[in-house]
């Protein structure tokens, strides 16, 4: 069984560019969860899709932004990008009671 | 807001001592999962406790979920250098904005000496 997969695995953009962050969940698995963990503040919740919808949104401007699509993969879009989005963007999927993470987009803002 | 606080932040052993690792939240938690991370690499789970008071076993390594369902310890005995990793505690919400996400603790960063 395929894990969670997440692409690119590097990605470089300028301040003020935009960044498209991709991730395909477990077969099967319908839920999909974005996390930002930035150098020195620990996994921060950023977003959760269920079934092509947003269910729940972390303490992050609008200019983070998804979406579901009908076969559960998910893309994160951020916008207007500042030099403190430099972070490792990782994905999950569930089903209850443990997270299986991808490997993560390490972005870095310059 | 959900906060834990995850303790010590660095702990650096020799092979073969014992460590203990904390988290603890004023907040209740529907359960409390342990992630080990290596560098390049997303979070491992390595064990849910979803009862106040449970305690689990994973080889070298005691999970504990406190009475209350807002602390959790990680008890490894007899360290090895394969144990060096970040060590991550991550709380799951019980409902409301809480709900679906998890609240991560700020890790611990373990060495192991040979």
């Amino acid at each position: 069984e395929a894990g969670v997969t997440q692409s690119p695995t590097h990605l470089i953009k300028t301040r003020g560019q935009q960044a498209t962050l991709r991730c395909s969940p477990i077969s099967g698995h319908t839920s999909v969860y974005w996390y930002q963990q930035a150098l020195g503040l620990g996994l921060q919740f950023l977003l959760w899709y269920d079934e092509g919808e947003e269910r729940n949104r972390g303490n992050f401007p609008p200019r983070f932004s998804g979406r579901q699509f009908p076969n559960y993969s998910s893309e994160l879009n951020v916008n207007a990008l500042e030099l403190e989005d430099s972070a490792l963007y990782l994905c999950a999927s569930s089903p209850f009671y443990g997270y299986t993470f991808g490997s993560g987009t390490r972005l870095t803002v310059v | 807001t959900q906060l834990l606080e995850q303790s010590p932040q660095f702990l650096s052993i020799q092979e073969g001592e014992n460590l203990t690792v904390y988290c603890n939240s004023s907040s209740v938690f529907s359960s409390l999962q342990w992630y080990r991370q290596e560098p390049g690499e997303g979070p491992v789970l390595l064990v849910t406790v979803v009862t106040g008071g449970e305690v689990k076993k994973l080889k070298r390594l005691t999970f504990q979920f406190g009475d209350a369902r807002k602390d959790s310890s990680l008890h490894i005995t007899a360290a090895q250098p394969g144990d060096t990793g970040l060590y991550l505690c991550a709380g799951a919400g019980s409902g409301g904005t809480s709900y679906g996400k998890l609240t991560f603790g700020q890790g611990t960063i373990l060495t192991v000496h040979p």
